[in-house]
């Protein structure tokens, strides 16, 4: 089945303990995007990737980083957690970047609390 | 500037009845493609339907169906007899040809569908 496969679906952490949400897509997609998601401020890009080793910034970087070493993967990593990082995770792929017809899938969603 | 607007923070409708979604979007661009997504209180993000800027006729996918309006910049989803598994977010999502690395989203419309 093609998928979007993001663990952990839930976790709760302290601030300063460092974490990764895994991605991975079985679609051979190009391009695989980060979203964070808020009450009342829709979904916001935090880091996408066009293809192996190539990663950019979206709208909302600070405090997270990325890697893109094989194409299936895209990990989310929070070096150091703050509280308002609290919010709900989406990893999302698509076939190219170059498409505008290009509907994004998306994981079912990481939903992270930092105490 | 908001790139995408949804006013509509929340919707009822009753079961078998029709809903119309609101969505607007602002781009200079000439090509791009418009998205809905739908969100149940799972989480998930389902995507629902899409429509290229040059489509000349309204998308549809069997309930879901797009009222497209070029020049008002807007990108309406109708929900055919409404059913009770509508009840959800519904986002509405935009991305341009020449900043296809990102996905826009409005902040999104709750529907809750009455028996």
């Amino acid at each position: 089945e093609a998928q979007v496969t993001q663990n952990p679906r839930y976790l709760i952490t302290v601030t300063g303990k460092k974490l990764t949400v895994t991605c991975s897509q079985n679609m051979n997609h190009e391009y695989m995007s980060w979203y964070r998601q808020d009450p009342g401020l829709g979904l916001r890009q935090i880091y996408y990737s066009m293809n192996v080793e190539v990663t950019d910034k979206g709208d909302v970087p600070e405090g997270y980083k990325v890697s893109r070493k094989e194409k299936r993967n895209f990990p989310l990593i929070l070096e150091s957690p703050s509280p308002n990082q609290t919010s709900l995770y989406f990893c999302a792929s698509s076939l190219s970047r170059g498409l505008e017809n290009s509907p994004l899938h998306f994981g079912n969603g990481t939903r992270l609390t930092v105490t | 500037a908001q790139k995408i607007t949804q006013t509509q923070p929340g919707m009822f409708v009753q079961e078998k009845e029709a809903v119309t979604l609101d969505c607007t979007y602002d781009t200079s661009d000439p090509s791009y493609g418009l998205f809905w997504y739908k969100q149940p209180s799972s989480g998930e993000m389902i995507f629902l339907i899409y429509q290229g800027s040059y489509d000349q006729q309204n998308a549809t996918e069997g309930r879901y169906s797009l009222n497209f309006q070029k020049a008002r910049k807007s990108a309406n989803l109708v929900i055919s007899a409404s059913q009770l598994g509508d009840s959800a977010m519904y986002f509405c999502a935009f991305r341009e040809r020449y900043n296809t690395d990102k996905l826009i989203f409005g902040t999104g419309t709750r529907l809750q569908v009455f028996p």
